[in-house]
């Protein structure tokens, strides 16, 4: 079974520059349409990023996709306190099914 | 503006069965693939379903294949999801969600959820 795989929990500081990866367990993402997404704690996700790196409307900026390596990569530049989320990837598995990631905790701190 | 509003949730036995339902408005609903995607209380997004434009192409989550049917109405400019057989594990809150253009995302617009509980 197919696993994709996020950072639990990472830290950045207020105007730093932080990067989230998304892996899978085996074989390239780069062609799995990676997506992100923002979530605080009783809201509904908020879409930031999807096909590796069209900011969805209303998105700063600031929020960058990419592909690192065998990854797909949120860059969040100036971080800001409300950043502080859980962020989500996911990847197209096949053509057919998408599979979350287990999620990034982002303290700003 | 976009707008997806659930509803359908609700308190139910193992076992039972349960219709969730989502209007959408602000977009031209049959042109879009629709998905569901649940999440866990304390845990982390799962995609569950998703269907074509025209209910031609679903697909479902291995968890919920034969138990769960999402289906669509382009009239009304409805989803729906009824969902058989329900499992403790299925309660989570269900999020109705309209990809992006050619469907390269499960979701780029959301709805607020609903609860669905599964408990005896």
């Amino acid at each position: 079974q197919t696993v994709v795989t996020q950072e639990p929990s990472l830290s950045v500081s207020p105007g730093g520059t932080v990067t989230l990866t998304c892996g899978l367990s085996s074989g390239s993402v780069s062609i799995n349409y990676p997506s992100w997404y923002q979530q605080t704690p009783g809201q509904p996700p908020r879409t930031l990023i999807y096909h590796t790196n069209i900011r969805s409307s209303g998105v700063p900026d600031r929020f960058s996709g990419s592909i690192l390596g065998n990854k797909a990569a949120l860059t969040i530049t100036g971080a800001q306190a409300d950043d502080e989320s859980d962020y989500y990837c996911v990847l197209q598995m096949g053509g057919g099914p998408w599979v979350f990631g287990g999620g990034t905790k982002l303290t700003v701190l | 503006e976009v707008q997806l509003v659930e509803s359908g949730g609700g308190l139910v036995q193992p076992g039972g069965s349960l219709r969730l339902c989502c209007v959408a408005s602000g977009f031209t609903f049959s042109d879009s693939w629709m998905t569901w995607v649940r999440q866990a209380p304390g845990k982390g997004l799962e995609w569950v379903a998703n269907i074509n434009q025209d209910g031609s192409e679903k697909r479902y989550v291995d968890s919920v294949r034969d138990r769960f049917t999402i289906s669509r109405d382009n009239a009304k400019t409805s989803l729906c999801l009824q969902m058989n057989s329900l499992r403790v594990e299925d309660t989570a809150v269900y999020y109705c969600a309209r990809p992006p253009p050619r469907a390269v995302s499960p979701a780029d617009d959301w709805g607020q959820g609903t609860l669905v509980t599964v408990s005896s």
